[in-house]
């Protein structure tokens, strides 16, 4: 059974700190990883996405890679209440039994940016 | 605007009544799927498909049906709904195959009496 693991928080943050988010994989042939944020209520949305070992960083964000590890992380910076939300990490992994690539959900962190 | 559609919203119903929930995209995807998100497991995959005509289950397919007869449409129905099918359903699609980027619809809530 592939599995993506995350803590389910919630991980408190006061404003302008970073938050530091991590999730864990247990197939090493996975390929492809995703970050989505998820505000109560409503639809995933896509924050950003990391192929290779090491950092991608966009605006606020960076997600960090270690495959040795099977470890990928999202960092934001200077956090806002905005970012107030649950982050669902999603990972790429090829599934036998479907033949083909499949995209596996862990069950999401709740974040709280606190004033 | 680029986006998936659902309908409806929100759905109230009862045991073994039939009912279909809608799904576009505007975006030219050929993937699409659907998962149902229930607390504290997350987002399951109930069925996807890669092409027109091309469907295949996901990991929790029982009680369901999808069809592919166009490329923009993806509708779920439950041909006999029962309470533990009460959840909030997703639909999604993506430029590419399953494991890359997915986009998400709103979301239809469904409670299943």
């Amino acid at each position: 059974q592939k599995e993506v693991e995350q803590n389910s928080g919630p991980l408190s943050v006061p404003e302008g700190a970073i938050a530091s988010l991590n999730c864990t994989y247990s197939d090493r042939g996975s390929q492809s990883f995703f970050w989505y944020r998820q505000y109560s209520g409503k639809s995933p949305e896509l924050i950003m996405f990391i192929y290779s070992n090491g950092d991608k960083e966009d605006g606020r964000f960076t997600a960090q890679l270690n495959k040795a590890s099977q470890y990928v992380s999202l960092l934001i910076r200077d956090s806002q209440p905005s970012d107030s939300a649950t982050y669902l990490c999603a990972v790429r992994g090829w599934d036998l039994t479907g033949g083909g690539n499949k995209l596996t959900f862990g069950t999401g962190t709740q974040l709280k940016v606190e004033l | 605007e680029a986006q998936v559609t659902q309908n409806p919203r929100y759905l109230i119903t009862v045991t073994g009544k039939k009912l279909t929930v809608t799904c576009s995209q505007n975006m030219n995807h050929e993937y699409m799927s659907w998962y149902r998100q229930d607390p504290g497991l997350g987002l399951r995959q109930i069925y996807y498909s890669m092409n027109v005509e091309v469907t295949d289950k996901g990991d929790v397919p029982e009680g369901y049906k999808v069809s592919r007869k166009e490329k923009r449409n993806f509708p779920l129905i439950l041909e006999s709904p029962s309470p533990n099918q009460t959840s909030l359903y997703f639909c999604a699609s993506g430029p590419g195959g399953a494991g890359e980027t997915q986009y998400f619809g709103p979301g239809t809530r469904l409670l299943v009496l």
